[in-house]
């Protein structure tokens, strides 16, 4: 089992919409939780942090939950500048510091 | 942006050349990490350093030897790749060497031919 896994997608949506990502993670030991953006030949770009009780910034909505391992990350009211791949990364210390990414869900939003 | 910068953008080598990566941040981080990212791979993270010392190094080859001469500077030194090291070799920078978010340099996009 990957440590990190993601829908690779791509997820197509319509302008407005609502779309939701899922990521599993492994370890229980796991530390913090990040959704991070990547454009299309660009670098990755930290979206938002996630957090024990939810967190919301502005359209986009993140969930952890330790219990079945799991973070979401939620887009509402989708615009076509959202579409990108979405980076599921976790971090953990187990003896060394481990930084983990998902390989990406992607996200084309369309007109 | 010029939080992290990185130089040169695209390089070129054959086997048997050797060549570095440069990268270089202005955020005040005490932290700085190699990644690479391969198409359709998640990114791999390859080394970190804390303060300019080495903490973590995910059993990458011995040719790439990185270098860190202070806490705003790292280098990565390549010599005699195979073609399939042939990938976007990203730089990042955070505050600490634990829980906090990375700041991504642009990348270097290195063929090997």
């Amino acid at each position: 089992r990957k440590e990190v896994e993601q829908d690779p997608g791509p997820f197509n949506v319509p302008e407005g919409a609502t779309v939701a990502f899922n990521c599993t993670y492994s370890n229980s030991a796991s530390q913090s939780f990040f959704w991070y953006r990547q454009d299309c030949r660009k670098e990755p770009k930290l979206l938002m942090s996630v957090y024990s009780s939810g967190n919301e910034d502005g359209r986009f909505t993140a969930q952890l939950n330790r219990a079945s391992q799991y973070i979401s990350l939620l887009i509402r009211d989708s615009k076509l500048s959202d579409s990108a791949t979405y980076l599921c990364v976790v971090t953990l210390n187990t003896g060394g510091f481990k930084t983990i990414f998902g390989a990406g869900t992607r996200l084309f939003v369309k007109a | 942006e010029t939080g992290v910068t990185q130089t040169p953008r695209h390089l070129v080598m054959g086997m048997t050349n050797k060549k570095s990566l440069k990268c270089e941040q202005h955020l005040g981080h005490n932290a700085m990490y190699w990644y690479k990212q391969s198409a359709k791979k998640p990114l791999e993270l390859m080394f970190v350093y804390s303060l300019e010392e080495r903490v973590e190094n995910n059993s990458v080859p011995s040719r790439f030897s990185p270098e860190c001469p202070n806490s705003s500077h790292l280098f990565l030194h390549l010599h005699t790749l195979q073609p399939e090291d042939s990938a976007l070799y990203l730089c990042a920078s955070s505050q600490e060497a634990t829980s906090y978010e990375q700041y991504f340099g642009p990348g270097t996009r290195l063929t090997v031919t």
